[in-house]
């Protein structure tokens, strides 16, 4: 069973360009995750949804960053325009459900560097 | 607010030896917590879970154990391996209707020949 895939892998922009991650779940997953990776500290929730439905964006930095979920399956993250700041690891995860005693599976990340 | 804290934040071992990840929380109320393994350049794989009512669960080398009421949870690494060198993040969810996961910062562990 393929996992959660994300592209790109990797992304070099310049500040103040936009940027676009995409995140394909583990198949009949309903509920995607978007986290944010600083070098050495944990990932930090920027939004979930359960299906097409944003549940959870409370951190979501909505001056610059956007998300969808179209149809409830794939999803993009999007930074317009992005900053220093931004650069990070970007990483996506699905479960079954919502409760926390479902499992999250992660894909491999988008690092970005902002120059 | 909930907080998740561990230690050490980085660790060397020699390959072989054994070594134990601390993990306090704050957090509330406590549904479960997870210990995840995240090597380089890839996203956190799950290694256990536990609830309230279990105190230890292990997974081939990995030992985990829980004492909900000090709100702490350690990670022993039985015989280490080359292949156990990663970074270990303890993650502790939420009982009720918010699911927020809450994540440690994670321990560096790297292991020598």
């Amino acid at each position: 069973e393929a996992g959660v895939v994300q592209s790109p892998r990797y992304k070099i922009i310049e500040k103040k360009q936009p940027v676009a991650f995409w995140c394909n779940p583990i198949s009949g997953h309903n509920t995607l995750y978007w986290y944010l990776q600083n070098l050495g500290q944990g990932p930090e929730l920027l939004i979930r949804y359960e299906n097409e439905e944003a549940v959870d964006d409370s951190q979501l930095p909505k001056d610059r960053f956007s998300a969808e979920r179209l149809k409830g399956v794939d999803s993009t993250l999007k930074i317009q325009p992005a900053e220093l700041g931004d650069s990070a690891v970007y990483l996506c995860a699905s479960s079954l459900g919502q409760g926390g005693h479902n499992e999250q599976f992660f894909g491999p990340g988008t690092r970005l560097t902002v120059l | 607010k909930n907080q998740v804290e561990q230690s050490p934040q980085s660790l060397i071992i020699l390959e072989g030896k054994n070594c134990t990840l601390q993990c306090n929380y704050t957090v509330s109320p406590f549904s479960n917590l997870r210990w995840y393994k995240q090597d380089t350049g890839r996203g956190p794989v799950s290694l256990t879970i536990m609830t309230f009512s279990e105190n230890t669960k292990s997974n081939g080398r990995y030992t985990a154990t829980l004492d909900a009421d000090t709100k702490q949870s350690s990670l022993h690494i039985t015989a280490s391996q080359l292949s156990d060198s990663a970074s270990y993040i303890c993650v502790v969810s939420t009982s009720g209707g918010s699911y927020i996961p809450t994540f440690g910062r994670g321990t560096s562990l790297i292991v020598h020949p």
